[in-house]
């Protein structure tokens, strides 16, 4: 039990489809991450929320959306994806944005775009 | 650029010490955090420096150098378990984590 719990933890979408992926924390956070994990390669991040709030979108395609309807819940909403999107999706909180204390991971969902 | 290197994969033997290192350049800093993520699981933290020396925790200790732009995670007596990706990270001065792309570390009986 790690506190952040994601949904579905594994999922197989066509080009086509829109789907969602859940993280929900219980851990009391305020800040919330997407990270998007690829073999070999270092986590990259997202999206940011700090108190609900949207702070950072480190470039990522319009073909996700992230969702934040309060600070324990995140959403992460797909839709026209490629086949190069397949990855692990990690959610993440920490106690806030702005803090050096350390994050705690969802188990991830483990996506595969055919 | 920001850039954390280590490893790519290591082999140790059951009962014995491995050393895995980490270099790191970033923008500012605000410490260094290394992971352990076993394969289809979540990363789970393992231990944080952020100032200069050695933190040991257990069977686990972590090492920073500031000046050198270097740490390392030190397992002794190696399990079975312990067979998994170690994650180093390090936090920017904009409080962003830089992460490493992780070390797997085979252990052998």
């Amino acid at each position: 039990e790690t506190g952040v719990t994601q949904t579905p933890r594994h999922l197989v979408m066509g080009m086509t489809n829109k789907k969602s992926l859940k993280c929900e924390q219980h851990l009391g956070h305020n800040a919330m991450y997407w990270y998007k994990q690829s073999a070999k390669k270092p986590l990259e991040l997202m999206f940011v929320y700090n108190f609900k709030e949207q702070t950072e979108n480190n470039s990522v395609p319009s073909r996700f959306s992230p969702e934040c309807p309060n600070s324990s819940h995140l959403f992460l909403h797909l839709h026209t994806l490629q086949p190069e999107d397949s990855a692990l999706y990690l959610c993440a909180s920490s106690r806030n944005r702005d803090s050096n204390t350390e994050a705690f991971f969802g188990q991830g969902t483990r996506l595969t775009v055919v | 650029g920001q850039n954390i290197d280590q490893p790519t994969e290591m082999t140790a033997t059951e009962g014995a010490i491995v050393q895995i290192n980490c270099t790191y350049q970033t923008s500012g800093f605000n410490g260094l955090f290394w992971y352990q993520q076993h394969a289809g699981e979540a990363p789970t933290f393992l231990s944080y420096n952020v100032l200069d020396g050695l933190e040991e925790k257990g069977r686990f200790s972590s090492f920073l150098s500031r000046s050198k732009g270097y740490s390392y995670l030190l397992l002794k007596e190696l399990q079975m378990k312990d067979s998994a990706s170690y994650l180093c990270a390090c936090m920017d001065s904009n409080y962003q984590l830089i992460w490493g792309a992780g070390t797997k570390l085979i252990i052998k009986p």
